[in-house]
């Protein structure tokens, strides 16, 4: 089973300012590497998919990089809307399907 | 528009039993291979289960398998998880997920979640 391992837990960042979350594999999953947005009380929501291709409707300042076992999202100047919980997802080796434990991005 | 639409949740005793449902409408659905996703109260993330676009082929995770029973039924446009001798640990919010397809395994549209709590 691939764990994936996500920092930091929490994020402090002001709005207008540049954030980066790090998403960890313990194995390589080459470019299969989702990340997802939740928002409180909403369902996650598709952000980014093989690693750096973002999803139908995502901002451009949303960006994903990376491939193996290191991977990361950059949100270039962070919103008010974008304060959120994000999580990374491997699926290259399945089942299960694994999750981070989450980053969340509070205002500072 | 794609839409998923969870129900059946609630309030459920140890060891009892419970049957979700999700509507799916504005795709094929007979074409996509489905999820189950859960989150339990302040938690992260856990994939709970997966059934593919004809239901022929079947996963669970470790922690469900043996309790829980995934299906379909495509005519309907439905998804179910039937869900036995439920345990406090089960409490959470459960959603459906869409498999992208052809060969991508990202999941994107969800549900809005069904709340699941198991208590005495």
């Amino acid at each position: 089973e691939i764990v994936m391992t996500q920092s930091p837990a929490t994020l402090s960042v002001s709005p207008g300012e540049r954030a980066t979350l790090s998403c960890r594999a313990s194995q390589s999953v080459s470019s299969n590497l989702a990340w997802y947005q939740q928002k409180p009380g909403q369902a996650p929501r598709l952000l980014i998919y093989g690693a750096s291709t973002r999803a139908t409707g995502i901002p451009a300042r949303f960006s994903g990089s990376g491939s193996g076992t290191e991977f990361t999202l950059t949100i270039s100047s962070l919103q008010s809307e974008d304060f959120a919980v994000y999580y990374c997802q491997q699926y290259n080796n399945w089942p299960p399907w694994g999750f981070g434990q989450g980053t969340k991005v509070e205002i500072k | 528009e794609v839409q998923l639409v969870e129900s059946g949740g609630g309030l459920v005793q140890p060891g009892g039993s419970l049957r979700l449902s999700c509507a799916a409408s504005g795709f094929t659905f007979s074409s996509y291979e489905m999820n189950w996703v859960r989150q339990a109260p302040g938690k992260g993330l856990e994939w709970v289960s997966y059934i593919s676009s004809s239901g022929s082929t079947i996963y669970y995770a470790d922690s469900v398998k043996g309790r829980f029973t995934i299906s379909r039924d495509n005519a309907k446009n439905s998804l179910y998880l039937q869900m036995n001798s439920l345990r406090a640990e089960d409490t959470a919010v459960y959603y459906c997920a869409r498999d992208r397809g052809r060969g991508e395994y990202y999941f994107d549209y969800w549900g809005q979640g069904t709340l699941v709590t198991v208590s005495s």
